[in-house]
């Protein structure tokens, strides 16, 4: 049925980066559109971008809020969705969802952004 | 940019229907993704591809669409469905995503 796990979450000062990461277990990951979604506190889901199967092209698409700080990519040999985030803003606090087909989702990992 | 509408609220009674309805222009073309998200819990897609039911999920969630609009209809509504619940569509160039604001559903 599918797993996805993510990690890489955590405090961080606005300007910093970091890399969120989603492993990926119990279906063919290399055949897959991947996307992330994010949730600020209290607020709906925002989605955040997604990358294409390697087969497909393996191109990213960004939502306008991220787009040029954010970047996604993808390990195919070991199962694993990555998401670059650079000059975090205090707005990109959220749960970052990693979602497959659109259907699967992970449980998500808490970024903060605060000085 | 795009945007999904959906209302902010609905209440209904216990065994009684809620309809929850999704507006976008691109909606004819696009399929949509309905999810279900209770406090503190990741989204679970409820009704994918505008009216397909993933295994698991009760008979009495059911997807349909009629022209721009799509109504995610819970029969026989039960207290476990008390939760946010939003609409997912793409552009007309299917270059990005969207998903509605989210509707919260109370059982009274």
């Amino acid at each position: 049925e599918g797993q996805l796990v993510e990690s890489g979450g955590g405090l961080v000062e606005p300007g910093g980066s970091l890399r969120l990461s989603c492993a990926a277990s119990g279906f063919t990951f290399r055949n897959a559109r991947m996307s992330w979604v994010r949730q600020a506190p209290g607020k709906g889901l925002e989605w955040v971008g997604r990358i294409q199967r390697n087969g497909d092209g393996g191109t990213t698409d960004y939502a306008a809020p991220v787009k040029g700080r954010f970047t996604i990519s993808r390990d195919d040999s070991k199962n694993m969705l990555y998401l670059q985030m650079n000059s975090l803003k205090t707005e990109d606090t959220a749960v970052y969802y990693c979602v497959t087909g659109l259907i699967k989702w992970g449980q998500g990992t808490l970024v903060t952004v605060s000085s | 940019s795009y945007e999904l509408t959906q209302p902010p609220s609905v209440s209904v009674s216990p065994g009684q229907t809620a309809r929850i309805t999704c507006s976008g222009d691109a909606l004819p073309n696009q399929y949509v993704y309905w999810y279900q998200q209770k406090p503190g819990q990741a989204p679970l897609v409820v009704i994918y591809k505008d009216s397909e039911r993933p295994s698991g999920i009760p008979e009495r969630f059911s997807g349909s669409t009629s022209g721009t609009t799509v109504t995610l209809t819970i029969s026989g509504v039960q207290a476990e469905d008390e939760a946010d619940y939003y609409c997912q569509s793409t552009d007309s160039n299917d270059s990005s995503y969207v998903f509605g604001s989210g509707t919260k559903v109370t059982v009274l």
